[in-house]
């Protein structure tokens, strides 16, 4: 059972377009993750949002967490190259993280 | 202050054979928690250590397994290796998981190619 549905599953866009990914789930989470993962290298952290309807911003990433915690979303506003990598978001419950199916997204240049 | 650490970053082995990888976390921090991602399944929870003590496992056969020393570094076994355990495995640290908006952090991986 995959607790968090990621979408879309894959997005290529050119350089300037924005974008947004979703993170979906029928559970609430005390936290959530935004995540960035390269070939061969380990995710790295973008984000921790731990309120409902909380909304962070990180440059050009916006994120935003559901008002019922169940959820989040992350918009990306004039996507560069260099934000090209798989997506991941991750709900914190108990001991245990849960991760999404991730959003590989391509940058075209 | 240094990332999480872990050895060896890339490794072959042969079918049957077993393997030790080693994860070093954050200073400080005291949960390790590990994962095995590959394309097909994407990041799946293999165990994670508090203090020593496993804390909870994910749904994967016996022939994986891992321990925590006093000082909170980690090792995860996998005996009896076979084709399908070719993967990325990710360790990861944090204070603790069960803090309410706590974080985990992730080292590079370690990529086993089984053969």
């Amino acid at each position: 059972t995959q607790l968090l549905e990621q979408s879309p599953q894959f997005l290529s866009i050119q350089e300037g377009e924005n974008l947004t990914v979703y993170c979906n789930s029928s559970s609430v989470f005390s936290s959530l993750q935004w995540y960035r993962q390269e070939p061969g290298e380990g995710p790295v952290l973008l984000v921790t949002v731990v309120t409902g309807g909380e909304v962070k911003k990180l440059k050009r990433l916006t994120f935003q967490f559901g008002d019922a915690r169940k959820d989040s979303s992350l918009h990306i506003t004039a996507a560069q190259p260099g934000d090209t990598g798989l997506y991941l978001c991750a709900g914190g419950s108990g001991n245990q993280f849960y991760f999404g199916t991730g959003t590989s997204l391509t940058v075209i240049p | 202050k240094a990332g999480v650490t872990q050895t060896p970053r890339y490794l072959i082995k042969t079918r049957g054979q077993q393997v030790t990888l080693s994860c070093s976390p954050i200073s400080g921090h005291r949960s390790v928690s590990w994962y095995q991602q590959t394309p097909g399944q994407g990041l799946q929870f293999l165990f994670e250590y508090f203090s020593e003590t496993q804390r909870n496992k994910g749904n994967f056969p016996g022939r994986f397994s891992g321990r925590q020393f006093s000082n909170s570094r980690s090792e995860m076994n996998v005996s009896t290796l076979e084709l399908g355990d070719s993967a990325l495995y990710l360790c990861a640290s944090s204070s603790d998981l069960r803090s309410s908006g706590n974080t985990i952090y992730f080292g590079e991986g370690s990529w086993l190619t089984v053969v």
